[in-house]
């Protein structure tokens, strides 16, 4: 079993939608979650990162970290074809910063 | 500011033959790493770095050898390359280092496209 699970996807939603996108994960220990975006053909990029448990907003994205479910998710509100992309969350243990651990990505897209 | 720059951007090899893909950060980035990407696999750590002559090993490094003698450059070399080398990888770097603990909030480059034949 993969210490983190991503659905793939693809993800297809109309322009507006709100879009829900899940990780699960195993190790109890990780304290640090993060979401990157990635582009076609290019470099993964930070979107958003929590420490723990708990919401952190930013625009239209919303981050939600659940320790006692071991989930977390990325919410987009009002989504743009802009927003077509892979969204990879990624994690790090306590203590152990050079662990970071990828999901496999989901692929959405936002159709006009 | 370039950011992370890898180069080159895609290359096609022989089964057998070595090169090397070169990776530049012009941050003073203390962490660099080395990814691959892989359909289904998602982004695997092949090596790292915490500072110029430092080095260490990911989740899948065989087959493959960096150094770090600046803290700018650290390159990636295939000793000899195989079908199985086949991907996309990526360099990554960050403010970060070992000796303290939080996130390690990597920027990317734009990636390397191998195949290998």
């Amino acid at each position: 079993q993969k210490e983190v699970e991503q659905d793939p996807g693809p993800l297809s939603v109309p322009e507006g939608a709100i879009v829900s996108l899940n990780c699960t994960y195993s190790n109890s220990a990780f304290q640090y979650f993060m979401w990157y975006r990635q582009y076609s053909r290019k470099g993964p990029e930070l979107l958003m990162y929590t420490y723990s448990s708990g919401n952190k907003e930013d625009g239209r994205f919303t981050a939600q970290v659940d320790k006692s479910s071991k989930y977390i998710s990325l919410f987009i509100r009002d989504s743009q074809p802009s927003d077509s992309a892979t969204y990879l969350c990624a994690m790090i243990p306590e203590g152990a910063t050079n662990k970071l651990i990828f999901g496999t990505g989901t692929l959405l897209a936002v159709q006009p | 500011n370039a950011g992370v720059t890898q180069t080159p951007k895609f290359q096609v090899l022989k089964t057998g033959q070595s090169m090397t893909l070169q990776c530049a950060q012009d941050m003073n980035h203390e962490y660099m790493s080395w990814y691959r990407q892989d359909p289904g696999m998602g982004l695997r750590l092949i090596h790292y770095s915490v500072g110029a002559g430092i080095t260490d090993q990911g989740e899948v490094p065989n087959g493959y050898n960096v150094s770090r003698s600046t803290t700018e450059d650290f390159p990636l070399r295939l000793l000899s390359a195989a079908p199985s080398q086949t991907s996309v990888y990526f360099c990554a770097s960050s403010y970060f280092s070992w000796r303290g603990s939080g996130a390690n909030v990597l920027t990317f480059g734009a990636g390397s496209r191998l195949t290998v034949l």
